[in-house]
């Protein structure tokens, strides 16, 4: 299996553009997680689903910040506009069932100008 | 809420010497929990966790851990370090027993030391 695919993996932008960050889970896992890693705040999870439905959004930071899992195979995590408090790694993970291991993809490393 | 403690930001050992990496969690429900290492630039892999039963975990790359309710630690540890095991650890515990929501602690740079 390939593992958890995100892109990009690295991302430079200007303050205030759109930025989406894409993520493949590992066929056959339900559930796919969002994290944010900071030197600050360290990893804080920001949203996850279940069967492509979102679960648990509270970790979201502001409205900006929006996710969506339109098919098992593939989820969105954008922000818009971004900011650059929002310069960050973010990670995606996946699992099977609810007592699974979470699988996570290497990262994308975002900075925002 | 379930949060995670790790004990020293750093730790350094010199090669072939004991590692112990200290994490205390606070939940008021059996607890999963969880090691992850993280390598430069890479995404977290999974060295072992602990759900149900035996108290003493094994893990990948030589290492374990043990599950000690009464003083609601999870500690882990190596007998002998090995240069390449030089990464960040992250200590995390599940909100409620089987549930996917994970709380990481604030990680542990481990250095090796030739």
């Amino acid at each position: 299996d390939a593992g958890v695919i995100q892109s990009p993996r690295h991302e430079v932008t200007e303050m205030g553009q759109e930025v989406t960050l894409r993520c493949k889970p590992i066929s056959g896992h339900d559930y796919l997680f969002w994290y944010r890693q900071t030197m600050m705040r360290g990893l804080e999870l920001l949203i996850y689903f279940n069967n492509n439905v979102p679960i648990d959004d509270s970790g979201m930071p502001e409205d900006r910040f929006s996710a969506k899992m339109p098919n098992a195979s593939f989820s969105t995590l954008k922000i818009q506009p971004s900011e650059p408090r929002d310069s960050a790694v973010y990670f995606c993970a996946s699992s099977y069932g609810l007592a699974g291991t979470q699988y996570f993809g290497p990262g994308t490393r975002l900075l925002v100008l | 809420a379930q949060s995670v403690t790790q004990l020293g930001s750093h730790v350094s050992v010199s090669e072939g010497a004991l590692v112990l990496l200290r994490c205390n969690y606070s939940s008021s429900v059996p607890p999963y929990l969880f090691w992850y290492v993280q390598y430069p630039n890479q995404g977290l892999q999974l060295l072992l966790k602990y759900t149900t039963g035996a108290t003493l975990v094994k893990g990948i790359n030589g290492f374990e851990a043990e599950f000690k309710k009464s003083e609601t630690s999870f500690h882990l540890t190596k007998p002998s370090a090995h240069m390449s095991d030089a990464a960040e650890y992250f200590c995390a515990v599940s909100e409620g027993t089987g549930f996917q929501k994970l709380v990481f602690g604030t990680g542990t740079q481990l250095l090796v030391s030739p």
